[in-house]
């Protein structure tokens, strides 16, 4: 079946553009995820969605991030006002009912 | 102090090697672990789950020290395609499915 995907793969912004990564989880998966993984270094928590309930944004680095899940289905994390050190892979992961997470390919963002 | 802590390595070992990697957690609550994998450029796997009497899938062993507060990988008999980025994960215990990961162990399997 068909895994997450995220759209788009690459995405280069100049400073101070607003970004959207989107992110077409698994079907039928509750749990949703993004993260953020800068070159070389691990991956930072930024939000997850679990079916109806709140949000946990309290990774979410700044005020300039966002996400949204609508329909329990679809993400898009939005990045205002972008800037340099906003330059990373953002990882979409999502889960049903469980710890185990499948992870998308990423969409590689380059803020120049 | 981080959640999950790791050795970032690199390890560099011979094939057919054994070699572990440690992990430091400092949730005492947390309940659920997990070891993922990472291969240059691509998306984290689910490699195993850690129980509390440690599992074994094939070549792997993992193993859980609550007392200690760490978890272990154990790679037997190492293969040029475990050369991968390794991923401590935990749970914060905080309700739902939410995780946290390591920075991840790099290891080089060399011919």
């Amino acid at each position: 079946g068909a895994g997450v995907s995220q759209s788009p793969s690459n995405k280069v912004t100049e400073k101070g553009k607003d970004v959207e990564l989107r992110c077409d989880p698994i079907s039928g998966h509750t749990a949703l995820y993004w993260y953020r993984q800068s070159l070389g270094q691990g991956l930072e928590f930024l939000i997850y969605f679990q079916g109806n309930s709140a949000p946990d944004k309290s990774g979410l680095p700044s005020d300039r991030f966002s996400a949204e899940r609508t329909g329990g289905s679809v993400s898009t994390l939005t990045i205002q006002r972008t800037q340099q050190e906003d330059s990373a892979v953002y990882l979409c992961a999502s889960s049903l009912k469980t710890y185990e997470q499948y992870f998308g390919p990423g969409t590689r963002l380059t803020v120049t | 102090r981080k959640e999950v802590e790791q050795d970032p390595g690199p390890f560099n070992v011979p094939e057919g090697a054994t070699v572990a990697f440690n992990c430091t957690y400092s949730n005492s609550a947390s309940q659920s672990f997990f070891w993922y994998r990472q291969d240059c450029r691509k998306e984290p796997k689910l490699l195993m789950s850690v129980y509390s009497s440690g599992n074994e899938d094939g070549r792997f062993t993992a193993q859980l020290n609550r007392a200690s507060q760490y978890i272990s990988l154990l790679i037997r008999d190492s293969k040029l395609s475990d050369s991968a980025t390794y991923l401590c994960v935990t749970d914060p215990n905080t309700g739902g499915f939410k995780t946290i990961f390591g920075a991840g162990t790099r290891l080089f399997v060399k011919a």
